[in-house]
C-alpha cells in the first residue's frame, strides 16, 4: 500500500463548471476524511466518513459539495458550479480507528484552480 | 477543541537542535497533543502525540509541561528536509469524529 492517493493532482476549471476529486485511502483505514486548504492557512475541515457513512459536515461544505464513499472504500468530492472562491487545495486524509487514535495519513491533495 | 498558540515563524541553521513551542492554555483533561507538518505542495504529516509524559519517535520528541499548558516539539538535529509548517493541535479523544482542527502553524525555515 503506498498511502493516501489523491487524483488529479491539479484541475483548472472554468466558473460554472463542474467537478471532481477521487480519494484512495489506505485499504485497512476505516475512517476518511476531506479537508480544504486555502494559501497561507491551516486545512479547514469538510466532512467525514467512517466506512460508507457520512457522519459529520462543516458548515464549509455548501449545497454545491457532495462527497460519497460507496462500499466504504474510495471517497468522490464533486463540487457543482465552481466559483473563484473554491480554489483551493482540497485534502483527503484516512486513519484506523480501533482503540487508541494514531492519526491520520494524508494524501498530496488535489489543488483546484477556477478561473 | 481547545485553541493553540504558536508563533508565526522560526529559524534554524542545519545539524542544530530545534525546539517549537506550543501554548495551550485550556487544555482539558481528555485533550490530546498532536503535532503534524506540511511539506511545500505536501499534504500534512504525522509527526508525534502524547497524554501527559513526554514522547520520543524515530522523528522528534514531544516535551509537555507538568500543567500540560504547554508543549514544545524537539528536532534533535534540523536537516533542510525539516523545513516545513508545523502544527500543533488538540483533540480531545472523547471527540467521536477524531477530527483534528488545524491553525496557522509556525514555518521552520532551516539555513545551510
Amino acid at each position: 500500500d503506498t498511502g493516501v492517493s489523491q487524483n488529479p493532482r491539479h484541475k483548472i476549471t472554468k466558473r460554472g463548471q463542474n467537478v471532481t476529486f477521487r480519494c484512495d485511502p489506505i485499504s485497512e483505514h476505516n475512517r476518511l476524511y476531506w479537508y480544504r486548504q486555502t494559501l497561507g492557512q491551516g486545512p479547514e475541515f469538510l466532512t467525514y466518513f467512517q466506512n460508507e457513512a457520512q457522519l459529520e459536515k462543516s458548515r464549509l461544505l455548501s449545497d454545491r459539495f457532495s462527497a460519497e464513499r460507496p462500499k466504504g472504500s474510495f471517497s468522490t468530492l464533486e463540487i457543482q458550479r465552481t466559483e473563484q472562491g473554491d480554489s483551493a487545495m482540497y485534502l483527503c486524509a484516512s486513519s484506523l480507528v480501533q482503540g487508541i487514535f494514531s492519526g491520520y495519513t494524508f494524501g498530496s491533495g488535489t489543488r483546484l484552480t477556477v478561473v | 477543541d481547545a485553541k493553540t498558540t504558536q508563533p508565526n515563524s522560526m529559524e534554524s541553521n542545519e545539524e542544530e537542535p530545534v525546539h517549537l513551542p506550543c501554548n495551550h492554555s485550556t487544555i482539558s483533561g481528555t485533550d490530546y497533543i498532536h503535532w503534524y507538518r506540511q511539506l511545500p505542495s505536501q499534504g500534512p504529516e504525522y509527526v508525534i502525540h502524547g497524554l501527559t509524559s513526554n514522547v520520543n519517535n524515530r522523528m522528534a520528541s514531544l516535551a509537555i509541561a507538568e500543567d500540560r499548558k504547554s508543549s514544545t516539539l524537539i528536532l534533535h538535529r534540523a536537516t533542510l528536509r525539516d523545513a516545513a509548517v508545523y502544527y500543533c493541535i488538540l483533540r480531545d479523544s472523547d471527540n467521536a469524529g477524531n477530527m483534528l482542527t488545524f491553525g496557522g502553524g509556525t514555518r521552520l525555515m532551516v539555513k545551510p
